[in-house]
């Protein structure tokens, strides 16, 4: 089944202690992002790849890190998470860029910083 | 300010009933998305359209495209209980396929 797997899908952890949110998908994807969702304020992208190797900034990308190792995984790193990190986490895959085709979302993650 | 825009905010209504949805976007666009999104899950895609194409149906899903006045909605028909969800346009405002810029969604709820 062709999917985009989140883990973990909930986690609750203190300001300060380092996280990584892991993403895998299934499909072949060239193309790999991350956004988080906030009330109000929608879905924002906070990194992409478009291939191995190969990653940029999106609009909030202040205190993430990310790589892209091997074509399936795109991890989301918070070095020293703080409580405004607090946010649903999606990550999202198409088999080239964004508006060439639909884009395959994982089940989010749900991450409180304390 | 969001490249897409969604209108209304929020829509309530009863089965059976039609939901409009409108989208907004500000920059030339080589075509628009629709999701859709179920409290707190991983979005959907439901339909897109290309800047060259007035109309697209998929089910009980119309969506339309004005380039001219830079306006995108969508038309649910026949509404269901489980249609209710949030519902978000897409583009990618710059064409390069590298950032996918959402608006904040309507959220529709359908009663039974």
């Amino acid at each position: 089944e062709a999917q985009v797997t989140q883990n973990p899908r909930y986690l609750i952890t203190v300001t300060g202690k380092k996280l990584t949110v892991t993403c895998s998908q299934n499909m072949n994807h060239e193309y790999m992002s991350w956004y988080r969702q906030d009330p109000g304020l929608g879905l924002r992208q906070i990194y992409y790849s478009m291939n191995v190797e190969v990653t940029d900034k999106g609009d909030v990308p202040e205190g993430y890190k990310v790589s892209r190792k091997e074509k399936r995984n795109f991890p989301l790193i918070l070095e020293s998470p703080s409580p405004n990190q607090t946010s649903l986490y999606f990550c999202a895959s198409s088999l080239r860029g964004v508006g060439t085709g639909e884009l395959f979302f994982g089940e989010g993650s749900r991450l409180t910083v304390l | 300010s969001q490249q897409g825009e969604e209108d209304p905010q929020a829509l309530s209504i009863q089965e059976g009933e039609n939901a409009t949805m409108n989208c907004s976007y500000k920059t030339s666009i080589n075509n628009l998305q629709w999701y859709r999104q179920n409290s707190g899950r991983g979005l959907v895609h439901l339909i897109l359209i290309r800047s060259n194409e007035r109309e697209k149906h998929s089910g009980r899903l119309r969506v339309t495209l004005d380039t001219s006045k830079k306006s995108s909605s969508l038309l649910i028909t026949a509404s269901r209980a489980a249609d209710t969800a949030s519902y978000f346009c897409a583009t990618d405002p710059y064409n390069y396929g590298q950032n996918f810029v959402f608006g904040p969604g309507t959220r529709l709820s359908v009663l039974p």
